[in-house]
């Protein structure tokens, strides 16, 4: 079965540092990719989503990602996070056979100001 | 505004108090799927049901019940609760196939004592 993997639980880093949490995942075939957000109390919203064609994703808030086929790697980034980017960060994976989407046990992401 | 719509937000039951967890969507999506959250384990899957009256297990269906009779609804049923169901629940849908996403419920955290 499918599975994803994010390698750091909590990340704790002060603000204007740069962010990279990592993303790997255990499917071979065409997938869709994506990185959620929950802000503490809140609901998942999407940071952005890779489906097809340029690898380097830009999502909501400054944040970016690159699909590394070869590496089966999703890895999330921000040049400068802020205070407010304080918040539970998941990376999913959707497969070509059917519709489940697969979540990592997510990184808890805390910025000091 | 498309919107995916969990009731209750938040609900403190006892032991072996039957409830329901219901879920609405607005976005004439065919696929639906309960998702429990726990620290460390990231979401995973309940239920899922790709159309009207067809459903199917998730990963941790045990304890669960689902029922799709309208597409728009999706409802979650705890015959008997137990503590060990006590977690933040999220309730989301999307159009079947890849190159969709998902959109969640605002999720119910419930307390089983």
């Amino acid at each position: 079965a499918q599975s994803v993997s994010q390698h750091n639980h909590h990340v704790i880093l002060s603000e204007a540092a740069s962010l990279e949490l990592g993303c790997n995942y255990s499917y071979g075939g065409t997938v869709n990719l994506f990185w959620y957000v929950q802000y503490p109390g809140q609901h998942l919203q999407l940071l952005l989503k890779y489906f097809s064609g340029d690898p380097l994703v830009k999502g909501i808030k400054g944040f970016e990602a690159e699909f590394i086929k070869s590496k089966f790697s999703f890895n999330l980034r921000k040049p400068s996070v802020q205070w407010s980017d304080t918040a539970e960060y998941f990376c999913a994976v959707k497969t070509y056979n059917n519709n489940d989407m697969r979540f990592g046990a997510g990184t808890r992401l805390t910025v000091k100001p | 505004e498309a919107q995916v719509t969990q009731n209750p937000r938040y609900l403190i039951t006892v032991t072996g108090k039957k409830l329901t967890v219901t879920c609405s969507q607005n976005m004439n999506h065919e696929y639906m799927s309960w998702y429990r959250q726990d620290p460390g384990l990231g979401l995973r899957q309940i239920y899922y049901s790709m159309n009207v009256e067809v459903t199917d297990k998730g990963d941790v269906p045990e304890g669960y019940k689902v029922s799709r009779k309208e597409k728009r609804n999706f409802p979650l049923i705890l015959e008997s609760p137990s503590p060990n169901q006590t977690s933040l629940y999220f309730c989301a849908s999307s159009r079947t196939g890849l190159n969709t996403e998902a959109f969640f419920g605002q999720g119910t955290r419930l307390t089983v004592v």
